[in-house]
């Protein structure tokens, strides 16, 4: 699969501040989802996106699908410590074989109290 | 319940050892995967099931052989694995292709395997 451009790549800020991401593609996907991995555990779904356009909130998380179907944002506002972890984009691929999905490189997030 | 589990938790292994990793969703799920993940890298997909059947193997050499005993259950059987072959392996599940409902995957908390 193709691996797609995310950025930052990582990201030192203090608690309370907002921070964004976002994720860019040469292609088109049908679904964005957004996954938070701690040191050592696999992967935890924070948002899934379905259309073009849609913008979705998940507590202090908001996504959005851009319109193109070619990129998609993370925002999380107020920070704190426990939002430390690395940031997955990940475009999803439907074929007659199943689903695949393309991830971004991550963004790592450090947050000071 | 939207839990995967994965057993072992970690393993060491030698390269002339044969061992197995063990995937389980009670999700109803018919669409099971298999990741590799390397240290600071995003997970790289090595095989896909749907309704139990292999549907992609994404050129994994065949030390790795994959195996699906019942839609709730993914093996994956390791043999003459080479120190490069240490990651960590993710197990995912969602629906599959073609059926209604969320395609969201959802992954387990991953086997740290060291081959020595």
């Amino acid at each position: 699969g193709q691996q797609l451009n995310q950025s930052p790549q990582s990201m030192f800020i203090q608690e309370g501040e907002d921070v964004s991401m976002n994720c860019t593609s040469s292609s088109i996907f049908n679904t964005w989802l957004w996954y938070k991995q701690d040191p050592g555990e696999g992967p935890v779904l924070l948002i899934a996106l379905y259309k073009a356009g849609e913008l979705t909130s998940n507590g202090r998380l908001t996504a959005q699908f851009g319109i193109t179907r070619k990129d998609s944002f993370l925002n999380i506002s107020a920070s704190i410590p426990s939002d430390v972890g690395i940031y997955f984009c990940a475009g999803q691929e439907y074929s007659n074989s199943g689903y695949a999905l393309n991830f971004g490189k991550g963004t790592s997030l450090l947050v000071t109290p | 319940d939207t839990e995967v589990t994965q057993t072992p938790k970690h393993l060491v292994m030698g390269m002339t050892n044969k061992k197995s990793l063990k995937c389980e969703q009670h999700m109803g799920h018919r669409a099971m995967y298999w990741y590799k993940q390397k240290a600071k890298k995003p997970p790289e997909l090595m095989f896909v099931y749907s309704y139990e059947k292999l549907s992609i193997n994404e050129s994994v050499p065949s030390r790795f052989s994959p195996e699906c005993p019942n839609s709730s259950l993914l093996n994956l059987h390791l043999h003459a694995l080479q120190p490069e072959d240490s990651a960590l392996y993710l197990c995912a599940s969602s629906q599959p292709h073609g059926t209604s409902g969320s395609s969201e995957q959802f992954f387990g908390p991953g086997t740290r395997l060291t081959v020595l």
